[in-house]
């Protein structure tokens, strides 16, 4: 077990770009989650999966982002056509009961 | 909605007793969480409370009273290693998502 990992951990985009980010959940983890966190604020949850299944998606969250998780491993979350306010850190977690585990996040910066 | 408190910022000790407290407002109840969450790190799990009462592990204990929508994170022997944010999240009933409060930077001096 080596933990939820996601990677890219720092991307640096043009706004008006796409940008994909990928999350590796622990193993044996059916339940994902994608946050969003920044500076001084706690993580805001953006949408959630278990297994294949998106189950509960941020009413906050624009139609410019969307997620996947097509066989219930690995997840990716898409950003279209970026605007500074993305600039954040993005948080990927698993869990298979009530505690959920973060992996360290995707630092995007939209220039 | 829901609707969560605690403080910015604490500063305490080295080797002594902190506690950060936090209360939330929630339309169903399904459990309290306390993550650490270091300068550039990801949240770390520390505690879950879904029934009244005190849940204590090792130096951290957290306590949840459901009727006051109130929980406490207690930090004992305290380490310079302690400071860090943490952070209180709820989740509702029929809902996996957490909904966090914004933190409490804590910071641990000599």
């Amino acid at each position: 077990d080596t933990g939820v990992s996601q990677d890219p951990r720092h991307k640096i985009t043009k706004r008006g770009q796409n940008v994909t980010f990928r999350c590796d959940p622990i193993s044996e983890h059916n339940r994902l989650y994608w946050y969003r966190q920044t500076l001084g604020q706690g993580p805001e949850f953006l949408t959630y999966f278990q297994n294949e299944a998106q189950l509960e998606k941020s009413r906050l969250l624009s139609d410019r982002f969307s997620a996947e998780r097509p066989k219930g491993s690995f997840s990716t979350l898409e950003i279209q056509r970026t605007e500074q306010g993305d600039s954040a850190m993005y948080l990927c977690a698993s869990s298979i009961s009530g505690e959920q585990y973060f992996g360290p996040g995707t630092r995007l910066t939209v220039t | 909605g829901q609707n969560i408190d605690q403080p910015t910022e604490m500063t305490a000790t080295e080797g002594a007793i902190v506690q950060i407290n936090c209360t939330y407002q929630t339309s169903g109840f399904n459990g309290l969480f306390w993550y650490q969450q270091h300068a550039g790190e990801a949240p770390t799990f520390l505690s879950y409370n879904v029934l009244d009462g005190l849940e204590e592990k090792g130096r951290f204990s957290s306590f949840l009273s459901r009727s006051k929508g109130y929980s406490y994170l207690l930090l004992k022997e305290l380490q310079m290693k302690d400071s860090a944010s943490y952070l209180c999240a709820v989740r509702a009933t029929g809902s996996y998502q957490l909904t966090f409060g914004k933190g409490t930077k804590l910071s641990v001096i000599p």
